[in-house]
């Protein structure tokens, strides 16, 4: 079974700063998905960033981007240039390529941006 | 317009009674999920349905009962409630087979609270 740590329950940053969220997981497959998921406080889950495993170059949308260690199982998230509106829940999740579409996340990093 | 819909957005009520959450999606999208997240955020999968087929069953007390009409709805009734079944409930919805992405789009979310 697959499963996904993430190690900082809450973090906290000032405006406009650089801050970067910790995950790894845990898995026998070798094709695979990952995804950092945002969860503001409207409770609607948000797509952030998604990497799929067999591409060597870290994802990167805008202010965020990727540093994927597959062999390590590592798959953080940073955050450049923080925004008030970046305060939210941050859940990394995983999904296996093959077989039931099912996503497995992390416990959630509380990220609070302040001004 | 809405992409993943869910009613209701709150709901409460009491021990031992019955109710629904409906989910719809206008996506286009043949797999269709529900997801449940706790008190303390833990998101974890419920069903998952592919084309109005049952796929995924997470060791869900069978009070809980999801039904398909057709790939754009998936609906979730739970019997005989509990405290324990207090939380938010997600529906989403992704592609599958050639078009598959591994994404998911999720609703608002449902907060069921028992009293």
């Amino acid at each position: 079974a697959q499963t996904v740590t993430q190690s900082q329950p809450e973090m906290s940053v000032q405006e406009a700063e650089t801050v970067t969220l910790s995950c790894t997981y845990d898995t026998s497959e070798s094709n695979y998905y990952l995804f950092w998921y945002k969860q503001p406080p409207s409770r609607q889950m948000i797509l952030v960033i998604r990497q799929e495993a067999y591409k060597q170059q870290n994802a990167t949308e805008n202010r965020f981007s990727v540093n994927f260690q597959k062999a390590a199982k590592s798959f953080s998230l940073k955050i450049s240039d923080s925004q008030l509106g970046d305060t939210a829940m941050y859940f990394c999740a995983f999904m296996k390529r093959k077989g039931a579409q099912k996503l497995v996340f992390g416990q959630g990093t509380r990220l609070t941006i302040n001004p | 317009d809405t992409a993943v819909s869910q009613t209701p957005k709150y709901l409460v009520t009491q021990m031992g009674n019955d109710k629904s959450i409906k989910c719809e999606q206008n996506l286009g999208h043949d797999t269709m999920y529900w997801y449940k997240q706790d008190s303390k955020k833990f998101l974890k999968i419920m069903f998952s349905y592919n084309n109005k087929e049952l796929i995924i069953n997470e060791t869900v007390p069978n009070r809980f009962s999801p039904k398909s009409p057709d790939k754009a709805h998936l609906n979730l009734h739970i019997n005989s409630l509990e405290l324990g079944d207090s939380a938010v409930y997600f529906c989403a919805s992704s592609h599958a087979g050639t078009s598959y992405t591994g994404e998911l789009f999720f609703g608002e979310g449902s907060r069921l609270t028992v009293l």
